[in-house]
């Protein structure tokens, strides 16, 4: 079944950009859309943005300036960075699938990263 | 931006209980909406999609119900299990949730 690991660094310095992988493995990325979603500590869930397979991406209005999502179709990764980051952007991480059986929910989703913007 | 206001924020119940959870749209997002539990320290899981559908494996006693701008989240005889958090999401104009309805034993 397709799973989904994130990686990248735990700690991130105030104004530096954040970048995190998500691996996708037993499936492939081909024919869906890959989403960044993120969730502070003990607070709620934001979605960060989505690319297709093609390429094609959408971005949270609230995040689109500093938000950049890419994929690497040959080594069936996609990636998150995150510019000139803040104590506000610590959060847990997560990766996830948006499936077309659902219309657009998230089916599948990693089991998240923490990272922490600290000096 | 569509908003999405969950209610009740915290909510108490025994296990053998049916409960209902609420989620109101901003704006009509016709039956584009998700439900979700999580568990501390763990990722989201998908309970239900397009307002009623139940995902794959889900036990049945989870139910949804609504369209438009009002939805609701159902669970027809609570099990230990059942305790978590839960979250509505709509994905009709990017995505957005609701922020967490926590459901706890009485």
């Amino acid at each position: 079944q397709v799973q989904l690991q994130e990686s990248g660094p735990g700690l991130v310095k105030p104004s530096e950009t954040l970048s995190l992988t998500c691996t996708v493995s037993g499936g492939s990325i081909s024919s869906y859309f890959w989403s960044w979603i993120r969730q502070p500590p003990g607070k709620g869930l934001e979605w960060i943005g989505y690319i297709y397979y093609t390429g094609s991406t959408n971005y949270n209005p609230s995040l689109k300036s500093r938000v950049t999502i890419s994929l690497d179709m040959s080594k069936n990764q996609f990636s998150l960075k995150l510019s000139s980051v803040t104590a506000a952007d610590t959060a847990v991480y997560y990766c996830a699938r948006r499936s077309l059986t659902t219309g657009g929910a998230f089916d599948i989703w990693g089991q998240g990263t923490m990272v922490t913007v600290s000096s | 931006d569509i908003q999405m206001t969950q209610s009740p924020s915290t909510l108490s119940a025994s296990v053998g209980d049916r409960v209902t959870i609420t989620c109101r749209a901003s704006q009509s997002i016709n039956n584009w909406l998700a439900w979700y539990q999580q568990k501390p320290g763990k990722a989201p899981k998908i309970l239900i999609y397009k307002a009623s559908s139940l995902e794959s494996g889900v036990p049945s006693r989870f139910s949804g119900g609504g369209s438009g701008t009002e939805f609701t989240l159902n669970i027809s005889s609570l099990q230990p299990d059942d305790f978590a958090t839960y979250y509505c999401q709509q994905y009709k104009s990017h995505s957005t949730f609701g922020q967490g309805t926590k459901l706890k034993i009485k």
